[in-house]
């Protein structure tokens, strides 16, 4: 059964700091997907991870797919008020019944 | 464009009452998803479907219907409603699973309650 775990679930940091959210997942899968929600809104796409060593990055966040660890990490690099948001990943099945299962979430607080 | 859309945005109702929530995209997306979340965890699939005519079971479908009449459009009914499904609803859409993979683009969501 294909599970996504997230840590940490809640982070908060200050300005200017860097930290990783990591997605860990439990059966194989080269799908990887990163969202973001801010407060009563809804998500919208950030990266899309489609092979193992797979590296995107936009701005402070860089994302990357490791499929031999099961592993996602979203890097966030000196952080801005502005990345305050639940940041959620996304697992796509490979095979077998179709499957899109997200995390339960990392609720990010950068301080000013 | 308008993207993905959502109606109602806000509903509250009595247990046993049913009512239909619909979703519309006009990016000619083939597969759409109806999601709910709760606090604490995440996002989970209710139903899905991959085009015009078909729906799927997803992770939590037990007291939800859905149907796909038109390619644009994916409606998801309870025909009895339980508190058990006071959450909020989001619908998706992305194009189709291939191998630019398959990014999905969300609704604004439904705030639903059910004393």
């Amino acid at each position: 059964e294909l599970k996504v775990e997230q840590n940490p679930l809640f982070l908060s940091m200050q300005e200017g700091k860097n930290y990783t959210i990591y997605c860990n997942y439990s059966t194989t899968s080269d799908r990887l997907y990163w969202y973001r929600q801010d407060p009563g809104k809804s998500l919208e796409s950030l990266f899309v991870l489609l092979s193992n060593g797979a590296v995107k990055q936009e701005g402070r966040l860089m994302a990357s797919l490791d499929t031999k660890a099961r592993l996602s990490t979203l890097h966030i690099t000196a952080a801005v008020h502005d990345l305050s948001a639940t940041y959620f990943c996304a697992v796509e099945s490979n095979s077998g019944t179709y499957k899109y299962i997200f995390g339960t979430g990392t609720r990010l607080k950068v301080l000013a | 464009n308008a993207g993905v859309t959502q109606t109602p945005k806000f509903r509250v109702l009595k247990t046993g009452q049913s009512m239909t929530l619909l979703c519309a995209q006009d990016m000619n997306h083939e597969y759409m998803y109806w999601y709910r979340q709760d606090p604490g965890m995440g996002l989970r699939l209710i139903h899905y479907s991959v085009g015009e005519g078909t729906t799927a079971k997803g992770e939590v479908p037990d007291g939800y219907n859905v149907s796909r009449l038109k390619k644009q459009n994916f409606l998801l009914g309870l025909e009895s409603a339980a508190p058990s499904q006071t959450s909020v609803y989001f619908c998706a859409s992305s194009f189709r699973r291939d191998l630019r993979g398959n990014e999905q683009f969300f609704g604004p969501g439904t705030r639903l309650t059910v004393l």
